[in-house]
């Protein structure tokens, strides 16, 4: 069973429009929620997290909202630039002891089109 | 400073072979993790450890996988009699302390079996 979905595996979007990537979560025990962005023959790397506690975590050209009663997260990023295209992740982990690991979403792949 | 490090980058095995991945996570980093990526897919949980002490295995797909950490710091991935289906990117995240901190990730040890 998948406890983190990312729905769409693929997206497009206008160099300097806004992406808006989505992830569902099932477990209610997560409380804790990252999104990475990993491009080919690299690692992931963390781009923005928030805790349960918020609703909306922002970085500069990113910003994260949390729907926990729809067990909903998403991305925004704008503007976007064609640096931005790459596979995003979201990751969702508990801040109880015990429940360290991270749980991943299949990813999105976003392109930027110039 | 330095990131993690993961070696060797690429492995080709034949199947039935033994192979040992590597890891160098950020210096002063408590926890370091392993993770498995299919390809097309996110990554997916093997194991955790907080400095030399393993403290979940719940994810290592078989007793052919074996994981450790002996000093608390270089951790290394064994893989014992491979098999086709082990064929996948094997990444590893160090994080400095506990739950609610970033976890950080190498660049990922991709692994052929043929």
């Amino acid at each position: 069973d998948q406890q983190v979905k990312q729905n769409s595996p693929s997206l497009s979007v206008q160099e300097g429009r806004i992406s808006i990537l989505n992830c569902d979560y099932t477990n209610s025990m997560f409380d804790y929620f990252l999104w990475y962005k990993k491009y080919p023959a690299e690692g992931p790397t963390f781009l923005i997290s928030i805790s349960s506690i918020k609703d909306k975590n922002e970085d500069g050209r990113f910003t994260v909202f949390l729907n926990k009663s729809a067990k909903h997260l998403s991305l925004h990023i704008v503007p976007s630039q064609p640096g931005d295209s790459a596979v995003y992740f979201c990751a969702a982990s508990g801040l109880v002891q015990g429940a360290q690991k991270l749980v991943f979403g299949q990813g999105t792949r976003l392109t930027i089109n110039p | 400073g330095a990131g993690v490090s993961q070696s060797p980058r690429y492995k080709v095995a034949k199947r039935g072979q033994d192979v040992a991945l590597r890891c160098d996570p950020i210096s002063g980093h408590v926890s370091l993790f392993w993770y498995q990526q299919a390809l097309g897919q996110g990554p997916e949980f093997l194991t955790y450890f907080q400095n030399e002490a393993q403290l979940d295995k719940s994810g290592l797909p078989s007793d052919r996988f074996f994981a450790e950490r002996p000093e608390g710091s270089v951790s290394t991935l064994k893989i014992q009699r491979t098999q086709q289906e082990d064929s996948a990117v094997y990444l590893c995240a160090s994080r400095s302390r506990g739950a609610g901190e970033t976890q950080y990730f190498g660049p990922g040890t991709r692994l052929l079996v043929l």
